[in-house]
């Protein structure tokens, strides 16, 4: 079965600087695919950016890019210029491929935002 | 669209009470999931269907947990008879043939 760490429960950064949170997975699959979830105090979980296994290319979505190291089984979260609305909890996230596959999540990382 | 509505927000029983939690997942949607968040477990999959079909319940923690989906745009998940150690926040979430998932604002449930 997959497994997906984040070993770090809490971060914190400054405003305006860069952060990185740390997700490692185990599988024995070759494709699959990787997501970052972020769940601010409202519950509601967003998805924050997703990258595809067979890609090499590091995906990014505005302030947001992941390190994808797949020999490593790593795939970090980068947040460049935070700001005060960064501040949630940050959940990596494994998938299969298949229509009967499932989101198996790590246990999450609450990140705080100081001004 | 509205996206998908769970029903209650919060909810608080007393143990030993039926609990029943309603999820509409977004229309044209054909797979759903149950998730369960605790401090303590994160979120785990209890089940999830294909087609109103259910594919995997083995995260149902024991046989006093229920799930049902009579129809593409509705489910339940029960809990009868309820425990304290049932109190968590349970989310209901939805794929579509894209691999988009979209998730409810779950259902806070205490039991006391």
């Amino acid at each position: 079965a997959q497994t997906v760490t984040q070993s770090q429960p809490e971060m914190s950064v400054q405003e305006a600087e860069t952060v990185t949170l740390s997700c490692t997975y185990d599988t024995s699959e070759s494709d699959y695919y990787l997501f970052w979830y972020k769940q601010p105090p409202s519950r509601q979980m967003i998805l924050v950016i997703r990258q595809e296994a067979y890609k090499q290319q590091n995906a990014t979505e505005n302030r947001f890019s992941v390190n994808f190291q797949k020999a490593a089984k790593s795939f970090s979260l980068k947040i460049s210029d935070s700001q005060l609305g960064d501040a949630a909890m940050y959940f990596c996230a494994y998938r299969s491929l298949g229509a009967n596959s499932k989101l198996t999540f790590g246990k999450g990382i609450t990140l705080s935002v100081r001004p | 669209d509205a996206g998908v509505i769970q029903s209650p927000r919060h909810e608080v029983t007393e143990m030993g009470q039926e609990v029943t939690l309603r999820c509409k997942p977004i229309s044209g949607h054909n797979s759903l999931f149950w998730y369960r968040q605790t401090m303590m477990r994160g979120l785990e999959l209890l089940i999830y269907f294909n087609n109103n079909v259910p594919i995997d319940d083995s995260g149902m923690p024991e046989d006093r947990f229920s799930a049902k989906m009579p129809n593409a745009s509705f489910s339940t998940l029960k809990i009868q008879p309820s425990e304290p150690r049932d109190s968590a926040v349970y989310f209901c979430a939805s794929r579509d043939r894209a691999d988009g998932y979209t998730f409810g604002s779950g259902t806070r449930l205490t039991v006391v």
